[in-house]
């Protein structure tokens, strides 16, 4: 497997709260995707960093990617009940297939 | 502009028949994949398209699995003789060769008895 976590894990937090979530990569790629999944419905792209990047910023969201480490994180600053989904990870492994891992589900309550 | 659109939303099986998905992926999209999501894990690909042409379906379980993409526009995945370890999420995105970002549809739940 590429990836260091193997099953889908579970965080619940209180509206208001940041959160973080973190996955590990165990070959190179050239950017990490980041997706995140309602119910019922496919998953869609909240924020991609690439290789060059150490950090990116949309709205609430914040990427950070390590690549000596391979790892990246994905922060959620004031939480809110529409951040409930799931999030997963993909990467690219340099070619243009994505690569997902197996995700992190989120619940915010009121 | 319309978004990946899926047919059928959900199938029901008994082992053995066989059943077909549907995708129309985004207009000038030249990229069409095909993902299997189990319940609680993350989605994996079986295999993709550049226009008609398969690129990788080394992950499609060959003897069961098959797809197609006849004019590099819509895209079917058949599933002969299905199985209960078939039962998953069957979802398609399409995209822009070289553009990183993967546009989803929203899935066909399979549930095979």
């Amino acid at each position: 497997s590429q990836w260091g976590e193997e099953n889908l894990q579970a965080l619940s937090i209180q509206e208001g709260e940041d959160v973080t979530m973190n996955c590990s990569y165990k070959t190179y790629t050239t950017v990490v995707h980041w997706y995140r999944q309602d119910s019922g419905r496919g998953p869609a792209l909240i924020i991609l960093i690439r290789s060059n990047e150490r950090e990116k910023r949309s709205g609430r969201l914040r990427a950070t990617l390590d690549t000596s480490s391979q790892s990246s994180s994905l922060s959620i600053t004031a939480a809110q009940c529409e951040d409930t989904a799931v999030y997963f990870c993909a990467t690219d492994a340099n070619t243009d297939k994505v690569v997902f891992g197996t995700g992190t589900r989120l619940q915010v309550s009121p | 502009e319309a978004g990946v659109t899926q047919s059928p939303r959900y199938a029901v099986l008994q082992e053995g028949q066989a059943v077909s998905f549907w995708c129309d992926p985004i207009s000038g999209h030249d990229t069409l994949y095909w993902y299997q999501q189990p319940r609680d894990q993350g989605p994996q690909l079986l295999v993709y398209f550049r226009d008609e042409a398969v690129i990788d379906n080394s992950q499609l379980p060959s003897d069961r699995f098959s797809a197609v993409r006849p004019k590099g526009t819509n895209s079917t995945l058949k599933i002969q003789s299905a199985k209960q370890g078939d039962t998953a999420t069957y979802l398609c995105a399409s995209s822009f060769y070289n553009y990183a970002e993967q546009f989803f549809g929203p899935g066909t739940r399979l549930t095979v008895l």
